[in-house]
C-alpha cells in the first residue's frame, strides 16, 4: 500500500503571502500520478493541482504550483499571493499509474488571515 | 455541467440502527467511488465501481456495508446495523473514461453520526 504523510496538521498565513505545505509518500512504483484537493469548510473536496511522476516539469495551476522531487519522494504545494478563499484543508493524493484508487495524506489545514 | 450529486447531507441514527446514502455521478462518467472520511483524516476508498461493476471492494467492511449501482449510474450505499465508529463524511466520486479520467469529482458528501 502506498503512504502518503502531511506532517504539518496545520498552517497559518498573512493574507497576499505565501505558504507551503509539504507532502511526502512512499512508493515503489516508477510512474504514478500526484495531486493536491482542497477542502473548504462544509464543502466538496476539488482538485488544485495534479502532476505526472513521468513529468519533470513542475505542474502550475494560477497562484497554486508544486515542488515535485522524485527521487527524494516529495511532492510540496506552494500558494502565492494567499486569498480568504483558500482557506481549507489541503490533501495530498497518490495515485499507481494503472490505477485509479487515491491514497491520501491526513490532510493540512490552512488558515488565511486578514 | 452539473456536479457529483449526494442525499442526504446529514443524517442521525442510533447504533445498530440502518441508513442508505444516495449519489448521482457526473453525466457520462463511468467510474464511481465511496470514500469514507473519519474526523481529521484523509478519505478511505471503500468501493469503486466501473458502470455496473465492482472493481475494488477491499476495503469495504462487508458484513455490515454494502454498495450497488445498478444501471451504471446511480449508487447506493448502505450501513447495516451502524456502530459508533460509522460516524464520518461518506463521499461519493466520480471519474471520466477519457483524457482525465485520472481525476476524481468528488460530492458535497453525507455526514453520518451514530449515537
Amino acid at each position: 500500500a502506498q503512504t502518503v504523510t502531511q506532517s504539518q496538521p496545520e498552517m497559518s498565513v498573512q493574507e497576499a503571502e505565501t505558504v507551503t505545505l509539504s507532502c511526502t509518500y512512499d512508493t515503489s512504483e516508477s510512474n504514478y500520478y500526484l495531486f493536491w484537493y482542497k477542502q473548504p469548510p462544509s464543502r466538496q473536496m476539488i482538485l488544485v493541482i495534479r502532476q505526472e511522476a513521468y513529468k519533470q516539469q513542475n505542474a502550475t495551476e494560477n497562484r497554486f504550483s508544486v515542488n515535485f522531487q522524485k527521487a527524494a519522494k516529495s511532492f510540496s504545494l506552494k500558494i502565492s499571493d494567499s486569498q480568504l478563499g483558500d482557506t481549507a484543508m489541503y490533501f495530498c493524493a497518490f495515485m499507481k499509474h494503472n490505477d485509479y484508487k487515491l491514497s491520501f495524506g491526513a490532510g493540512t489545514t490552512v488558515t488565511v488571515r486578514a | 455541467e452539473a456536479g457529483v450529486a449526494q442525499s442526504p447531507r446529514y443524517k442521525i441514527i442510533e447504533k445498530r440502527q440502518s441508513v442508505a446514502f444516495w449519489c448521482n455521478p457526473i453525466s457520462g462518467h463511468a467510474t464511481l467511488y465511496w470514500y469514507q472520511q473519519i474526523l481529521g483524516q484523509g478519505p478511505k476508498l471503500l468501493i469503486q465501481f466501473q458502470n455496473n461493476g465492482v472493481v475494488d471492494d477491499s476495503q469495504l467492511p462487508k458484513d455490515r456495508f454494502s454498495a450497488e449501482r445498478l444501471k451504471g449510474v446511480d449508487s447506493t450505499l448502505k450501513i447495516q446495523p451502524a456502530k459508533l465508529e460509522d460516524s464520518a463524511v461518506y463521499l461519493c466520486a466520480s471519474s471520466s473514461p477519457g483524457t482525465e479520467r485520472k481525476t476524481q469529482y468528488f460530492g458535497p458528501g453525507t455526514r453520518l453520526l451514530v449515537l
